[in-house]
């Protein structure tokens, strides 16, 4: 198994309140990735990672930002959470370079609940 | 604009029949990788296979085969002789430019139920 952790794993949390999610790997994969999961949507990126202090945006960025200060975390924060933030986050790693697979790990996941 | 479509939204089965999940993309990329995710009812995401787009050979696993066919967009997935360890939902994915490592564009998922 991929060496993904995420923490927390479940927060409760009131609307207008920061919270910031991590993703901590130990494969020094050059690619993190943040997902978030939610009914009939499937996955969708939010944010993602091609270095350190390199990022970009995903199609549903909106009230979210990033931060990667080394290669084996990535951080996610919601500066202020609300209730369409409700949601479970899946970070996700792969290898890079030219001869890499371009297979994305994923962690377990952390479930948010924005009261 | 990339785009996967998982037509059924939910299968049911009954154990030991054979079942096929749809995938159809959408990519304006000539060179594009295809993916397979399972969900389990515990929630974590586990890869199943990768198709890179220039390699239309099926693939067979055990029970499992994939059915890639670049004429109609489409990456099918077959399970043989189902089992209930096989419910989960199922991810289509699709990454493409030839640099790799680009985001993945997932599809919506089937939910699949197999019953004993």
């Amino acid at each position: 198994d991929a060496g993904i952790t995420q923490s927390p794993r479940h927060k409760v949390t009131e609307t207008g309140t920061p919270v910031t999610l991590r993703c901590h790997q130990t494969e020094n994969h050059r690619y993190m990735y943040w997902y978030r999961q939610d009914p009939g949507h499937g996955l969708r990126l939010i944010h993602y990672s091609y270095g350190v202090k390199d990022t970009d945006k995903g199609e549903v960025s909106d009230g979210y930002s990033v931060s990667r200060s080394k290669t084996e975390d990535f951080l996610l924060t919601l500066e202020s959470a609300t209730s369409s933030q409700t949601s479970v986050y899946f970070c996700a790693i792969s290898e890079g370079g030219q001869l890499a697979k371009n297979i994305q790990y994923f962690g377990a996941g952390t479930r948010l609940s924005v009261l | 604009a990339q785009k996967v479509t998982q037509a059924q939204t939910e299968i049911s089965v009954v154990e030991k029949e054979d079942v096929t999940l749809d995938c159809v993309y959408e990519t304006r990329d000539t060179t594009y990788y295809l993916f397979w995710y399972k969900q389990p009812p515990s929630g974590e995401l586990v890869f199943l296979i990768r198709r890179n787009s220039f390699d239309e050979q099926n693939e067979i696993s055990g029970r499992y085969s994939w059915n890639f066919q670049k004429s109609t967009s489409s990456f099918n997935f077959t399970i043989t002789a189902s089992q209930v360890v096989d419910s989960a939902v199922y991810f289509c994915a699709l990454s493409d430019r030839n640099s790799g490592n680009t985001p993945l564009v997932f599809g919506k998922g089937t939910r699949l139920s197999v019953i004993a």
